[in-house]
Order: C-alpha cells, then structure tokens, then sequence
C-alpha cells in the first residue's frame, strides 16, 4: 500500500502557483519523497524528489516540513499542459509504490 | 539521448494467450522496472531487472516474467492471459549505482484481452 495521503483532485487558475499536498507521517529516516506525474494516456514523468531540505529545480519546487510528515509540490506557474495526475510517493531503495494520486486540472 | 521507448503501443489478445512485451532503457541506465496499470489506478510493481536478473518482485504470479539483456533492453512475458490482465504496462529505466529512485518511463503498451 502507498505510505501517503494526497487529495484526489485540485483546481488551479492558469498563471497561478499550484500546490499540492502530501502527508506521509509514517515516512522513515532514509526515505525520499518522490513526486511524478502522469499527463493523459502517457508514462508517469519524474519532478523532483527529496529527502530533508526543500529542493528546487526547472520544474518545481518541493517544501518538506521539518518533521518529514508531509511536503508540499509547487508549481509555480501552472500552464493548461500541467493538467496531469500527480503522485507522491515516499521510497528508499526499494520500489516505487503509487497510490492514486492527486488530479489537478489547470483551468483558464 | 534516446529515452525509453516500449513496442508495440497496442495490442489486442484474447484469454489464454501468451504476449510479449519489448522495453528500450535509456541511455546509461542498467536497471528496468515494469508496472502495470489499471483503467483509474496508479501504476502497480511488477518486477525489476538488473544485470539480467531479477532484482526484486511485486504481488504478481509467475505467468508474469522478465528478460533483460545484454544492452540492458527487456522483455515482459504473460502467459495463459486472462481478461483482468487488460491494462497499460509501463516500463521505466533507472542507473542502479544512483541512490535515488529517479525513473524514466516509457509511453506504454496497451493490452486488451477479450
């Protein structure tokens, strides 16, 4: 079963930060927090991951709380192309496990 | 660089059955997992292949198995397929000496079983 909680579905205004939550309060200390996203009929994209401090990169950012029990993914511009489901997924060396994820639709 | 890449994009089987799946990695990655995905679920472990081995299983019976070669590519076999097997099999590449499960997917093969 996926270690994480994520709401099934979020609206966004096109031209607004998107964020997306995450729970994980079972998360252990050599797990990483993952974030993927799966756009219509196409493989699962990777975004980031992270294991205690914030990350950023060309994508998005990640903000994980001091305690490691939840994260936040932020999209800082969302665009009609960032309509996608998004998974967050906690994970050591150990396989990817995805829970149903978070459906975010960009509107205009 | 060349990413994943998997053939065919659809197939159409019937139960019973036997089908075959065929995954490209990307360019310097040595590991492959393969995933299946139901209509309205995320992706489900099936089994990874490292070095031609498999290198860890998920809950799924031994009429699911794997190949990888030499260049890394793999295959997915299904045997005596039923029609719950209807469903997009994903395969992702990774490196095995990155300590992050970073993964790269590929677009798929849809399976239809009647």
């Amino acid at each position: 079963d996926a270690k994480t909680t994520q709401p099934p579905s979020m609206d966004c205004a096109e031209g607004r930060a998107a964020n997306l939550p995450c729970n994980h309060s079972t998360i252990s200390g050599n797990e990483y927090v993952y974030w993927y996203r799966q756009i219509h009929s196409q493989g699962p994209q990777y975004i980031i991951h992270g294991l205690k401090n914030n990350e950023t990169n060309e994508m998005a950012s990640l903000i994980i709380t001091e305690d490691r029990k939840s994260s936040t993914l932020i999209l800082p511009h969302a665009t009609l192309r960032d309509t996608a489901v998004y998974y967050c997924i906690v994970s050591g060396n150990t396989p990817l496990v995805f829970g149903k994820g978070t459906r975010l639709s960009v509107i205009a | 660089e060349t990413g994943v890449t998997q053939s065919p994009t659809h197939l159409i089987k019937t139960r019973g059955q036997q089908v075959t799946l065929r995954c490209s990695s990307q360019s310097g990655h040595n590991t492959v997992s393969w995933y299946q995905q139901a209509l309205g679920q995320g992706p489900q472990f099936i089994f990874q292949y490292y070095r031609e081995e498999e290198n860890g299983r998920g809950n799924f019976p031994p009429r699911f198995s794997g190949l990888q070669f030499p260049n890394y590519s793999s295959e997915l076999n299904v045997n005596a397929l039923e029609l719950d097997d209807s469903a997009l099999y994903l395969c992702a590449s990774s490196r095995r000496d990155s300590s992050y499960n970073e993964q790269f997917f590929g677009p798929g093969t849809r399976l239809t079983v009647l």
